[in-house]
């Protein structure tokens, strides 16, 4: 059973800080993997999807790499702002199907003006 | 673009009762699927349909069920609701063309409705 993992739960940091939030996943036999960001009470808004074939994925201000072998992602935020602030979340793509994904517990970041 | 609808965004319901929820994905987006967020499990898998057909489903009770129409709209419906049911209801759609598409194409990116919050009371 793929289990998801982000680390940290939460990070708080000053605006126009570089960051790297983290995803490990249990099983590299994934098709692919999805960044999401989620405002309170809202729903979710696709940033970056790297395919099993790709090493990363840049949209922006943000850079996604996947290292499928080591069952590892990692979302790269430049120069953070405050809009920034939300929950980060990873999600992998099951081999079943590519719209079951498999969800982390999230990031939740803030960004201090 | 219309993005994909979710209705009704908020309910409270009791005990025992049963609720349906509606979700209208992008025009032209064949594939449903349906996911659970609490804050004890995270966002969980509930279902995805595809032409009218369930093609997937997670690890939860029959009484999740859930239905496509030929205009690809999607019903889930929650009967004999109980306390732990409390969650927000999130539909997603995709473009992906083909049932037997598992993802690799481009096509598998998942856009989000703004979600239907329920609470049992």
């Amino acid at each position: 059973k793929q289990e998801v993992t982000q680390i940290p739960a939460a990070l708080s940091v000053p605006e126009g800080e570089n960051l790297v939030l983290n995803c490990s996943f249990t099983d590299s036999a994934i098709y692919n993997l999805q960044w999401f960001r989620q405002d309170p009470g809202k729903g979710l808004t696709s940033l970056l999807l790297i395919q099993s074939s790709q090493r990363e994925q840049t949209s922006g201000r943000l850079n996604a790499s996947l290292d499928k072998s080591s069952g590892r992602s990692t979302l790269y935020i430049a120069a953070s702002q405050p809009g920034d602030s939300a929950t980060y979340l990873c999600a992998v793509g099951e081999e079943t199907s590519g719209s079951r994904l498999t969800f982390g517990e999230g990031t939740q970041l803030t960004v201090n003006p | 673009k219309a993005g994909v609808t979710q209705t009704p965004r908020y309910l409270i319901k009791t005990r025992g009762q049963q609720v349906t929820l509606s979700c209208s994905p992008i025009s032209g987006h064949r594939s449903v699927s349906w996911y659970q967020q609490t804050p004890g499990q995270g966002l969980q898998f509930l279902f995805e349909y595809f032409s009218e057909t369930q093609r997937n489903k997670g690890n939860f009770p029959g009484r999740f069920s859930g239905r496509q129409f030929s205009n690809s709209r999607s019903e889930m419906n929650v009967s004999t609701l109980e306390l732990g049911d409390s969650a927000l209801y999130l539909c997603a759609s995709s473009s992906r063309r083909f049932s037997w598409d598992r993802g690799r194409s481009g096509a598998n990116v998942l856009t989000f409705g703004a979600g239907s919050r329920l609470t049992v009371l």
